[in-house]
């Protein structure tokens, strides 16, 4: 069975602090993507990344890094330097393998709530 | 700018009401989906669609239907509210292409008193 587990519920840090929200998934498949989402509280939830499981580079986007490990099944985000701004519920998501058609159905794990306090 | 559209951020209805949240998409996509999103759950698939009136049943589709008569507009249905059903939806749309990142609405917050 495919699942993403995301162990913390909540984070809590100082602005400028770093912060690294853990993500560990299962599947059976070889193909495979990984995604981050960013749920600010307006409610809509904002796309961050997108990773396949042939690209185990890491991934560095301004102040965002993503850290894609298969020998661990992880796939862990560090926030550099935080701000308040950075406060929201992060969510990180396994795509299943094509099937007869593409259907790009996502299967979320629990969220991660950030807070950043001045 | 992209856009998916639900068209209430919050809504209140009784037991036993029919209810329908509705949601428009302005990227023509070929995917849409409904996900319920609780506390300590995280969001679960309700149904999905990848093509005008074809639907497919997600992980939780038991008290819900769906409707998709046109590309663009993806509708949920409530056929009986239930409090159970208080929670807060999600619409979003996909390419289609395989893998591709998801749009999402804004949410609906739907309270069955």
């Amino acid at each position: 069975a495919q699942k993403v587990t995301q162990a913390q519920t909540e984070i809590s840090v100082v602005e400028k602090e770093d912060v690294t929200l853990d993500c560990v998934y299962e599947t059976r498949d070889t193909t495979y993507y990984l995604f981050w989402y960013k749920q600010p509280p307006s409610g809509e939830l904002v796309f961050l990344i997108r990773r396949n499981s042939f690209d185990e580079q890491n991934e560095i986007s301004g102040r965002y890094s993503w850290n894609f490990q298969k020998s661990t099944s992880s796939f862990n985000f560090t926030i550099t330097a935080s701000q308040v701004v950075d406060s929201a519920v992060y969510f990180c998501a396994l795509s299943e393998a094509p099937g007869s058609y593409n259907t790009d159905k996502l299967i979320f794990g629990t969220g991660t709530r950030l807070q950043v306090f001045p | 700018d992209v856009k998916v559209t639900q068209s209430s951020r919050y809504l209140v209805k009784r037991t036993g009401e029919k209810v329908f949240l509705e949601c428009v998409q302005d990227m023509d996509h070929e995917n849409m989906f409904w996900y319920r999103q609780d506390p300590g759950l995280g969001l679960r698939l309700i149904y999905f669609s990848y093509d005008v009136k074809m639907k497919e049943k997600g992980d939780i589709p038991e008290g819900y239907s769906v409707s998709r008569e046109k590309k663009e507009r993806f509708s949920l249905i409530l056929e009986s509210a239930s409090t159970n059903q208080t929670s807060m939806y999600l619409c979003a749309s996909s390419l289609g292409q395989g893998n591709t990142e998801a749009f999402f609405g804004q949410g609906t917050r739907l309270t069955v008193v």
